[in-house]
């Protein structure tokens, strides 16, 4: 089967500047994270989404940081204005009946200048 | 709260020794435990999982038992190989399936 799917893979922008990210789950999982990953850290959730409704996004900085997953499949992840603290690799995940079980896209590396 | 704390790298073994990397986790409830593995330009990938005490996971060579006495899941191989040379990262899932990783421990295995 198909894994996770993200894109871009890479992206240089500067501070202030939006950028999305999207993330295409393993056809029928229901559960879908987004965590970010900074350099010598381990990933840190940012959202979790069952179907199309949100679970927890106790740790995503509203202020600046949206996600959507209109359909409950795929899901984007914006950042409007990008702040240099943002580098990081932004890993999309998601999970199936087994809900242990989360498998990982590649992930983004955002790199803010 | 939940969180996890890992032993920190890098490690740099010789192939054929014996690896172990500690983990110990704080939880509320029974979490269930995970190792995940990231090689060299990919994505996290499950090691191995325990949902309970006394579980022991294992796969590729590594082991890793959940001892809820001592709140830890150490990762172990009898001999590693270049192959397993990757980044460590012992997590776990608490209620809600909220997943908490540690900091990842980079291993460089040299022939």
């Amino acid at each position: 089967e198909a894994g996770v799917a993200q894109s871009p893979r890479y992206k240089i922008i500067e501070k202030r500047q939006s950028v999305a990210f999207w993330c295409n789950p393993i056809s029928g999982h229901a559960t879908l994270y987004w965590y970010q990953q900074i350099l010598g850290q381990g990933p840190k959730l940012l959202i979790q989404f069952q179907n199309n409704g949100v679970v927890d996004d106790s740790q995503l900085p509203k202020d600046r940081f949206s996600a959507e997953r209109l359909k409950g499949v795929d899901s984007t992840l914006k950042i409007q204005p990008a702040k240099l603290e943002d580098s990081a690799v932004y890993l999309c995940a998601s999970s199936g009946l087994i809900s242990y079980e989360q498998y990982f896209g590649p992930g983004t590396r955002l790199t803010v200048t | 709260g939940n969180s996890v704390t890992q032993m920190e790298g890098p490690v740099t073994l010789s192939e054929e020794a014996f690896l172990t990397i500690n983990c110990t986790y704080t939880a509320t409830g029974y979490p269930s435990l995970f190792w995940y593995v990231q090689y060299p330009g990919e994505g996290l990938q499950l090691l191995l999982k325990a949902t309970k005490a006394d579980d022991k996971g294992s796969n590729k060579g590594f082991e890793a038992t959940y001892r809820k006495e001592t709140t830890s899941f150490h990762l172990e191989k009898g001999s590693v190989q270049v192959s397993d040379s990757a980044v460590y990262f012992c997590a776990l899932s608490a209620t809600g399936n909220q997943f908490y990783f540690g900091t990842g421990t980079s291993l460089t295995v040299i022939p």
